[in-house]
């Protein structure tokens, strides 16, 4: 069965420090990873995903992750985090299709931004 | 475009009774997804739409859950009768087609309350 560990529950950076956010997964063949970010009382929104090909993955927001497979891990980045960053992120690993949505959810990782 | 749209946004109820919740997804996606996130966790898929029909409702707890697509459009999550460990946020959700390439849009969610 599919997956995933958030090791780190609350995560406090200041405003322009760098950002990693860790995520480990568990899944028997290659997996699709994602990760979104959930701002108080809204829902998710993807910030990017990983399907195949180049393991540096770009997304929305200066966001970026690293498919890593010999360590089963996918952390986000953030060179110089921004106070609207402050949020909820989680990290998910997906199904085959058609049951992609039948993604797994992490716990989630709260972040705070100090000014 | 507009967006996943949800209702009621927030439901107090008490333990037992019903309460149902609407869901009207993006123009044109095929896909409709309904989540448990309940505080503290990741979402949880409880079932998957491929225009009408069923594709995943593997964690739906069927005892006491519902849920209709008619016309591969709108959609309604019924509980009843409802329980204390039910209050969460129910998350409505939308994608092109549900396969694997297409991103999974969310709406802001409806938080029910049992006491």
């Amino acid at each position: 069965a599919q997956s995933v560990t958030q090791p780190d529950i609350h995560i406090t950076v200041s405003e322009g420090a760098s950002l990693e956010l860790r995520c480990n997964y568990s899944y028997g063949a290659t997996p699709y990873l994602f990760w979104y970010v959930q701002s108080p009382g809204q829902g998710l929104q993807l910030l990017l995903k990983y399907f195949s090909g180049d393991t540096l993955v770009q997304g929305i927001k200066g966001f970026e992750a690293e498919f890593k497979r010999s360590q089963s891990s996918f952390n986000l980045r953030k060179p110089s985090v921004h106070w609207s960053d402050a949020a909820e992120y989680f990290c998910a690993v997906g199904a085959n299709p058609p049951h992609a949505g039948k993604s797994t959810f992490g716990d989630g990782t709260t972040l705070t931004v100090k000014p | 475009e507009a967006g996943v749209a949800q209702s009621p946004r927030y439901k107090i109820i008490e333990k037992r009774q019903s309460v149902a919740f609407w869901c009207n997804p993006i123009s044109g996606h095929a896909t409709l997804y309904w989540y448990q996130q309940i505080l503290g966790q990741g979402p949880k898929l409880l079932i998957q739409f491929q225009n009408n029909g069923v594709v995943d409702d593997s964690q739906l707890p069927k005892d006491r859950f519902s849920a209709e697509r008619l016309k591969g459009v709108d959609s309604t999550l019924k509980i009843q009768p409802a329980k204390l460990e039910d209050s969460a946020v129910y998350l409505c959700a939308s994608s092109l087609d549900g396969m694997s390439g297409n991103t999974i849009y969310f709406g802001e969610g409806s938080w029910l309350t049992v006491v």
